[in-house]
């Protein structure tokens, strides 16, 4: 299978506690994408990386959150003293942009799902 | 601020008819929007794009039409079936931006 995958697909945790969640992009892809999706909305976009260099960063981003995406390949994303409003859907996409002029499709992952107790 | 709006949460079709899910955006920058279709418990898959360059793209039994005037955007499913149930997001970018927006989602439910 080469889409993209997400480790674990689901995860239930104290509030306080750190979690953290893998995502593995399609291997040719050069960028990757972290989104948040609650019930009833749409995802929404948290950061995204082009190779190993996180390029942009939503304000839903908390310093408790942070990304990364050492080798350019897969990434994690961290979220430190969960807190009952982090439980949601996060979801990984990732997609190639070779030059500038290139639309591009992003692929998602099957998300993880998170439960803060 | 939601600039990507799907107003109709539902919407139930009989197998056989046309399904036509809506989209409006607020955002006159957005030049690219696509389609994606999600099953419970997986996560969205693509299905179908356009760039703001065009008013129409066809893919199969697949149709989007942008009407940029009216800031509005429409899936044609035709004919529906059964497996097309499922909720259907639309997005939209503005290129070359790197953010996804997203509507909130349309539940079509094909009936056999």
């Amino acid at each position: 299978d080469t889409g993209v995958s997400q480790n674990p697909r689901h995860k239930i945790t104290k509030r306080g506690q750190n979690v953290t969640f893998r995502c593995d992009p399609i291997s040719e892809h050069n960028r990757l994408y972290w989104y948040r999706q609650t019930l009833g909305q749409g995802p929404e976009f948290l950061t995204y990386f082009q190779n190993e260099a996180q390029l942009e960063k939503s304000r839903l981003l908390s310093d408790r959150f942070s990304a990364e995406r050492p080798k350019g390949s897969f990434s994690t994303l961290e979220i430190q003293r969960t807190e009952q409003g982090d439980s949601a859907m996060y979801l990984c996409a990732s997609s190639t942009r070779l030059r500038t002029s290139d639309q591009e499709t992003q692929y998602f992952g099957p998300g993880t799902r998170l439960l803060v107790l | 601020d939601q600039q990507v709006k799907q107003n109709s949460p539902s919407l139930s079709v009989q197998e056989g008819r046309i399904s036509i899910l809506n989209c409006d955006y607020t955002n006159s920058m957005f030049d690219y929007f696509l389609w994606y279709k999600k099953y419970p418990a997986e996560g969205p898959t693509f299905l179908i794009s356009i760039s703001s360059i065009k008013d129409k793209n066809e893919d199969g039994r697949f149709t989007v039409f942008l009407n940029k005037s009216a800031k509005h955007l429409s899936l044609h499913i035709v004919p529906s079936q059964p497996g097309d149930s499922a909720v259907y997001f639309c997005a939209a970018s503005d290129f070359p931006g790197n953010q996804f927006y997203f509507g909130t989602g349309t539940s079509l439910t094909v009936i056999p």
